[in-house]
């Protein structure tokens, strides 16, 4: 079974854009969820989707968005980069339940200038 | 809310002896617990987790981790640290009886292991 793959790996952005991340969950998992990881504030839950109806959110600012299309890949977009931005994010896909464990992608290192 | 803390950002042990990661957490109800190793420029990769039923889990490479409700801790050991075990290390709980249920975990900062010859 393919892993989660996410797109593009590498993104180099400049102050005041824009930026949409992928990721293509592992076959028959409809849970997708998102982090961000920084070395300053560690591993932090933005939010996860489910059955395209997103099902938790952490405590980000509203310029962090997504959405899960019908085959469960999921998008998350960030607006109005800030340097602050700058980080790995890492997309992780489960089946249904909570206890499940979470299979995470490689990531996408996001550089802000 | 929860909160994982991992004791010492980072751990040197010399090949061959015992691992011992800390973690301890916070959660009103007992929470879902697990262990991921990080290698450079990789994610994740879930070592092992806590749900329910026996105390003592095993995970893969060699590593298993005890719950111990009253000491509300889940430390993550190995008996022979291998080269190839250096990594990060992370301990992370997951939130029972989220409204609409779901997955969200939350990430204890996270242990450097060294492991030196």
């Amino acid at each position: 079974k393919a892993g989660v793959t996410q797109t593009p790996r590498y993104l180099i952005k400049t102050r005041g854009q824009q930026v949409t991340l992928s990721c293509s969950p592992i076959s028959g998992h409809r849970s997708v969820s998102w982090y961000q990881q920084t070395p300053g504030q560690g591993l932090q839950f933005l939010f996860e989707y489910f059955s395209e109806t997103q099902r938790n959110k952490g405590n980000f600012p509203g310029r962090f968005s997504g959405r899960q299309f019908s085959n469960s890949r999921s998008e998350m977009n960030v607006s109005t980069l800030e340097l602050g931005d700058s980080a790995l994010y890492l997309c992780a896909s489960s089946l249904e339940q909570t206890y499940n464990e979470q299979f995470f992608g490689p990531g996408t290192r996001l550089t802000v200038l | 809310a929860q909160s994982v803390t991992q004791l010492g950002s980072h751990v040197s042990v010399s090949e061959g002896a015992l691992v011992l990661l800390r973690c301890n957490y916070s959660s009103s109800v007992p929470p879902y617990l697990f262990w991921y190793v990080q290698y450079p420029n990789q994610g994740l990769q879930l070592l092992l987790k806590y749900t329910t039923g026996a105390t003592l889990v095993k995970g893969i490479n060699g590593f298993e981790a005890e719950f111990k409700k009253s000491e509300t801790s889940f430390h993550l050991t190995k008996p022979s640290a291998h080269m190839s075990d250096a990594a990060e290390y992370f301990c992370a709980v997951s939130e029972r009886g989220l409204t609409g249920g779901g997955n969200k975990l939350t990430f204890g900062t996270g242990t450097q292991l060294k492991v030196e010859l």
